[in-house]
Formats: structure tokens, sequence, C-alpha cells
């Protein structure tokens, strides 16, 4: 499968611990994307990679989000001292420079804080 | 007013029929536009790209109304497995923070 992988599928979590998620994108594309997904709404941005350079961070994210892409391959989103509120979809996507943001996504990551 | 918006329906049509949908985007110096569909619990999937001449792809068909700041999505002939939420995304200016989703429009098709 060359499609954009994500691990774990699933993350159950207790409130305060920290985790991680690993995002593996289509191997040709050097931009990568991170974004959070809840019931009922779109996708929401919360940062973009080209090759190892985070270039754009969301507002959105707090200063318990770190994202990393240390070698322009894959990808790794952690958050510290998880809160109940960050319970939702994780969303990776990667797309080709040259392609004007066709981005193609991953599975994603269901993160459940209790 | 939100920066892209959608009718989150749900459109619930007989297979066969033809359904439209819009969406309407706030920044008139939008620069790119895409619909993605979603099926439930899976990740969104580009169903085509929007250019300002229109385009068509089988039996979807899509349309950029750059004076009135709306994209549409015609989908004719529906099946069954055209059942899932449709995303509007646009791409407000030259930066990927700016691409914003829609919070789509659920479309149900009934035998």
């Amino acid at each position: 499968d060359t499609g954009v992988s994500q691990d774990p599928r699933h993350k159950i979590t207790k409130r305060g611990q920290n985790v991680t998620f690993r995002c593996d994108p289509i191997s040709e594309h050097n931009r990568l994307y991170w974004y959070r997904q809840t019931l009922g709404q779109g996708p929401e941005f919360l940062t973009y990679f080209q090759n190892e350079a985070q270039l754009e961070k969301s507002r959105l994210l707090s200063d318990r989000f770190s994202a990393e892409r240390p070698k322009g391959s894959f990808s790794t989103l952690e958050i510290q001292r998880t809160e109940q509120g960050d319970s939702a979809m994780y969303l990776c996507a990667s797309s080709l420079a040259r392609e004007s943001y066709e981005q193609y996504f991953g599975p994603g990551t269901r993160l459940t804080v209790t | 007013r939100k920066e892209v918006e959608q009718d989150p329906g749900p459109f619930n049509v007989p297979e066969g029929a033809t359904v439209a949908f819009n969406c309407t985007y706030s920044n008139s110096a939008s620069q790119s536009f895409f619909w993605y569909r979603q099926d439930c619990r899976k990740e969104p999937k580009l169903l085509m790209s929007v250019y300002s001449s229109g385009n068509e792809d089988g039996r979807f068909t899509a349309q950029l109304n750059r004076a009135s700041q709306y994209i549409s999505l015609l989908i004719r002939d529906s099946k069954l497995s055209d059942s899932a939420t449709y995303l509007c995304v646009v791409n407000m200016d030259s930066s990927a923070s700016k691409i914003i989703f829609g919070s789509g429009t659920r479309l149900s098709i009934r035998p």
C-alpha cells in the first residue's frame, strides 16, 4: 500500500498523559499536514511541513502540541498533558508541491482522553 | 460569517436522481477549490479539483462562480455508493494554513 499511513489508529489515554502519533506520507510527497477533526466538522488545520521545515502552525496549536519531521519523511505529532478537549480524530495528509494543495489523507488516529 | 459554508443536509434522494449542492466562501481572493468525499469514520478522499472553467468527471460536475463566491457539485444518476459527506475545501491564499474545509454536506441515496 503506497498511501499515507498513520499509527496508531486508535489511542485511549488518561487526562494528563502524553501521546505521540506517527504519520508516513506518500514517499515522493514533500508536503505534510496535520489536521484535527471532531464530529460534524471539517478538518481543522494544525501544522504544515515542506520537507523537514515546519513552515506554518495554527493559532489553535497550543504549546502542549509539537510536531516534527526530522528527515523530511515521516512526521510525529506529540500532545503533552492531554485534556478531554483533545479528543478528536487526528488526520495527516501529504501532497506534492506542484499539485496546488491536492492532499491525500491517511486513515487518522482517533484519540480519546478519559 | 464562516469562511466556508455548506448546507449540512442531509440530502435524501432516490437512486438515479440528480443532486446538487453549493458551498460559499468569504474571501474573494481565494485561489483554489476542491471537493472531497468522506465516508462515515473514514478519511477524506479527494473527489475533484474545481477549475475556473468548470470540470466534469463522469457523473460528477464541479463549477466555480467567482462573482457570487460559491462552488457547486452536481451528481447525476446517483448511486447508492454516492452516500457520503461531501466536503468543500477552499484555499484562501497561498498558505497551507488557509486551506479551509467546510463542515460538509451529508448525502444519502435511497434505493
